[in-house]
């Protein structure tokens, strides 16, 4: 049972558009949601997290919006850059993240184009 | 500050092997947990150790098990290796407590034949 379901697989964007990457969770327990970015030969990297206790958090560029009622969330980056090419995963956590197991979704593989 | 560091980054075993994958931290974490890679199943949760304590385990089978030392560096070891068992294992570090990982090494990638 996959608890984290992440839309699209893959996504190509212009150069200065914005990049939508969709999330849905399942387990109303999850109480924390946070966004990995991801290189090629590189291991994962913490971009931005939220907790459900707010609707938004933004980050330079990129912003988390969630929907607590609707049991989803997503991470729009603006004015997407080339730099910005990477696999991009959401996860989920409970107890506020503080313990290590995260439910990742199965990523999303982005290609912004100059 | 450095980052994760794993050790070996590759490594190519028979099925029936063992082997011992090592992580160290970023210095000043105790917290480690580790996560198997792969393209069909994703990032899947394996364990985390804080203070030499297995705090949490993930769902695989006992073939796969993991310590952690004083220094907080961590090792984890695959028993009688399967052909399934290929992927990338991911280390990640963190303070300890109510913080998200942020950052993972850059893996060991192990090839089972």
């Amino acid at each position: 049972q996959q608890q984290v379901k992440q839309s699209p697989q893959s996504l190509i964007v212009q150069k200065g558009g914005i990049s939508i990457i969709n999330c849905a969770y399942e387990n109303t327990a999850f109480d924390y949601f946070p966004w990995y970015q991801q290189f090629p030969g590189k291991g994962p990297a913490l971009l931005i997290a939220i907790r459900p206790d707010v609707s938004e958090k933004k980050e330079g560029r990129f912003t988390i919006s969630f929907n607590k009622s609707a049991k989803q969330f997503s991470l729009h980056i603006m004015d997407s850059q080339p730099g910005d090419s990477a696999t991009y995963f959401c996860a989920a956590s409970r107890h506020g993240g503080s313990q290590g197991n995260l439910i990742f979704g199965k990523g999303t593989k982005l290609s912004v184009k100059p | 500050k450095a980052g994760v560091t794993q050790t070996p980054r590759y490594l190519i075993k028979t099925r029936g092997q063992q082997v011992t994958l090592s992580c160290s931290p970023i210095s000043g974490h105790r917290s480690v947990s580790w996560y198997q890679q792969t393209p069909g199943q994703g990032l899947q949760f394996l364990f985390e150790y804080f203070s030499e304590t297995q705090r949490n385990k993930g769902n695989f089978p006992g073939r796969f098990s993991g310590r952690q030392f004083s220094n907080s560096r961590s090792e984890m070891n695959v028993s009688t290796l399967e052909l399934g068992d290929s992927a990338l294992y991911l280390c990640a570090s963190r303070t300890g407590t109510g913080a998200s990982p942020s950052s993972f090494g850059p893996g060991t990638r192990l090839t089972v034949t």
